[in-house]
């Protein structure tokens, strides 16, 4: 168990559809990073928050946005949804510049 | 920003064999560089990291080097068993000011 907790853990939508991914990173973690990995592919960066503001971005689309708030914990929102943004997102935490705790992930459906 | 290659793509590698895994970076400001193993379904977990101020760290079976002027870091990984196989990813990151940069990943098949 990294400490790190995503939820939901398995969603299923259909197309158009908006979603809201949640993490809560591990006690005292201030830096709160989502990644995109689709079917035997890398992980994609999308975006970076440390303790509130967002400090990184990646190849995050449009219909996509994040915030972490006030208690650290982080949602990634995804609006429009298309039949290729069916993914692993993954949420990681870390103190500051060291190791990457990543959580379970959430597997993302889009029919 | 951050660029990181990765190479090869997929390793297959004989039980006992060594595994070398190679990764060049862009950033020169980059001082961290950790190496994730993945199982299939699983999450990343870090397995080794080097930092900038040193050349080469050993775990064990698994050893990272990084040459700074270059601007490349490998993993190796010798006596490899079975449960060595999986997607193994280096990173590059500079920071908590900057990105935390994968390589695309490389899929390491030990066969005994």
């Amino acid at each position: 168990d990294s400490g790190v907790t995503q939820t939901p853990k398995h969603l299923i939508t259909a197309t158009g559809q908006r979603v809201t991914l949640r993490c809560s990173p591990r006690s005292g973690d201030l830096s709160v990073y989502w990644y995109q990995q689709s079917l035997d592919q890398g992980l994609q960066f999308l975006i970076q928050y440390y303790n509130g503001e967002e400090r990184a971005k990646g190849n995050i689309l449009e219909r996509f946005s994040a915030q972490q708030f006030p208690d650290l914990h982080s949602e990634l929102n995804l609006s429009s949804l298309e039949l290729g943004d069916s993914a692993l997102y993954f949420c990681a935490s870390s103190v500051a510049d060291g190791e990457l705790f990543f959580g379970e992930g959430s597997r993302l459906t889009v029919l | 920003g951050e660029n990181v290659e990765q190479h090869p793509s997929t390793l297959s590698v004989q039980e006992g064999d060594s595994a070398v895994i190679k990764c060049t970076y862009s950033d020169s400001a980059s001082n961290y560089f950790p190496w994730y193993k993945q199982e299939l379904g699983k999450r990343p977990q870090l397995i080794i990291d080097i930092r900038s101020n040193v050349g080469e760290k050993k775990d064990q079976r698994i050893a990272v080097t990084l040459n700074k002027t270059a601007k490349h870091f490998s993993l190796h990984i010798t006596e490899t068993q079975p449960e060595d196989s999986a997607v193994y990813f280096c990173a590059a990151s500079s920071g908590s000011w900057g990105k935390f940069q994968f390589g695309a990943g490389t899929q390491v098949v030990v066969t005994p």
